[in-house]
Order: C-alpha cells, then structure tokens, then sequence
C-alpha cells in the first residue's frame, strides 16, 4: 500500500514567487492534516480537512497560504506570494488522531 | 496555551547502553499522547499512542510510559539503528485532531 507522498520534495524560490504544495494522502483516509516545521523550531499544525472540507485552518499564518482538497482526494497548499519566513519543511499526513501517516515533506527554501 | 517541552536536546549512547527521553507537557486537556521517531528527509513515522496516565507501551526496544505531566521513551539495550531524531507530540482536548509537538530529542547510537 502507497503511504503519504508529497511533491516535490525540494523547491527552492525566490521572495515574491509562488509555489504550490501537493499532498496524496493514503488511498480512503478522509482526514488530512498539513503541518510546518521552521528551522530551529519545532512541527506546527497548520490545517486539517475531513474530505473536501476545512476542519479546521487556525494555524494558517496568514492569507499568503491557502490549501484546497478538491474531491476529498489530493491537496494542495499554495504560498502567494512567498517571503523568507516561509522556508522550512512543509508536511501532510493522512489517517486518524489516533495514527497519523506522515509524507516524507517538501523542503521550502525562500531565496 | 499548549506546550510540549523535550529533553535533552541530543542524547549519544553506546550500542546497549539503555537510557530514558523525557517529554513534559502543558495542556487543559489530554486526548492522547504520542510518540513518533522521524530519520534524516524523512517524515514522522508513528510509534505509540498514550492516553492516561500509567499506560505503558512497547515495540522491540522501545517502551512508552505515561503520568500526568510527562511521558518517558526507555531504550533498552539500543542499537546504531535505533538513531533518528525521537517526537513528542500531545492532542489536546480543546480543539480537534491537532498534533502539537516537542522539538524532538535526536538520539545516536555509536557501535
């Protein structure tokens, strides 16, 4: 069974770019979850959908981001436009609160 | 607010010379809290899930305990293997499936 994949693995942009983001969650888990972590810092929520559904999205930095799940399938985080403090490793998971199934991330760097 | 505090930062140990990760927390409220280890370019892979205080869970050399304010990882007689970074992460009761998480404690196995 194909676990979480996310793509790309690397971007490297410059200030002022966009750059989208997408995640395959594990084929039927409804929930997917979108986490950042920043250099030095520790892994922070940022949203959560139930199928094509925002759950829950107080952890969105600002309006810069926006994530979509079209058809409660794939997902995609949009960063317009990109700034320095955006770079970090940007991760989705899929499955339950009880087991969650992490992507390998895309490392963001903001040049 | 929510806070989940690990220690010690980097841990380095001989093969078979068994010691503990700390993981302390701060939460209105607990649902759940989990334990995850996480390789270089690798996502989180899941290890354990706590939910009241006095639980205990094990996987090979790795057991998982649980009290009121804290968590213990023991490895016992570890192996260069076992090397990879170790992450706390606590769901608590207010607001829904949201992980949050430890700066994690990277731990190094030397033959």
């Amino acid at each position: 069974e194909a676990g979480v994949t996310q793509f790309p693995s690397h971007s490297v942009i410059e200030k002022g770019q966009t750059v989208t983001l997408r995640c395959d969650p594990i084929s039927g888990h409804d929930n997917l979850y979108w986490y950042r972590r920043v250099m030095g810092k520790e892994i922070k929520f940022l949203l959560h959908f139930v199928k094509e559904s925002k759950q829950d999205e107080s952890g969105m930095p600002n309006n810069r981001f926006l994530a979509e799940r079209t058809g409660g399938t794939y997902s995609t985080l949009k960063v317009q436009p990109a700034e320095l403090e955006d770079s970090g490793v940007y991760f989705c998971a899929s499955g339950s609160y009880t087991e969650a199934f992490f992507g390998q991330g895309t490392r963001l760097t903001v040049v | 607010e929510d806070q989940v505090t690990q220690s010690p930062e980097a841990l380095r140990l001989q093969e078979g010379e068994s010691s503990s990760l700390n993981c302390s927390y701060t939460v209105s409220g607990l649902r759940g809290l989990f334990w995850y280890r996480q390789d270089p370019g690798k996502g989180p892979e899941f290890l354990f899930t706590l939910y009241s205080a006095g639980e205990e869970k094990e996987k090979e050399r790795l057991k998982a305990t649980l009290t009121k304010k804290e968590s213990f990882l023991h490895i016992t007689a570890p192996k260069p293997e076992d090397s990879a970074t170790y992450l706390c992460a606590v769901d608590p009761i207010q607001g829904a499936q949201k992980l949050v998480f430890g700066q994690g404690t990277r731990l190094t196995i030397n033959p």
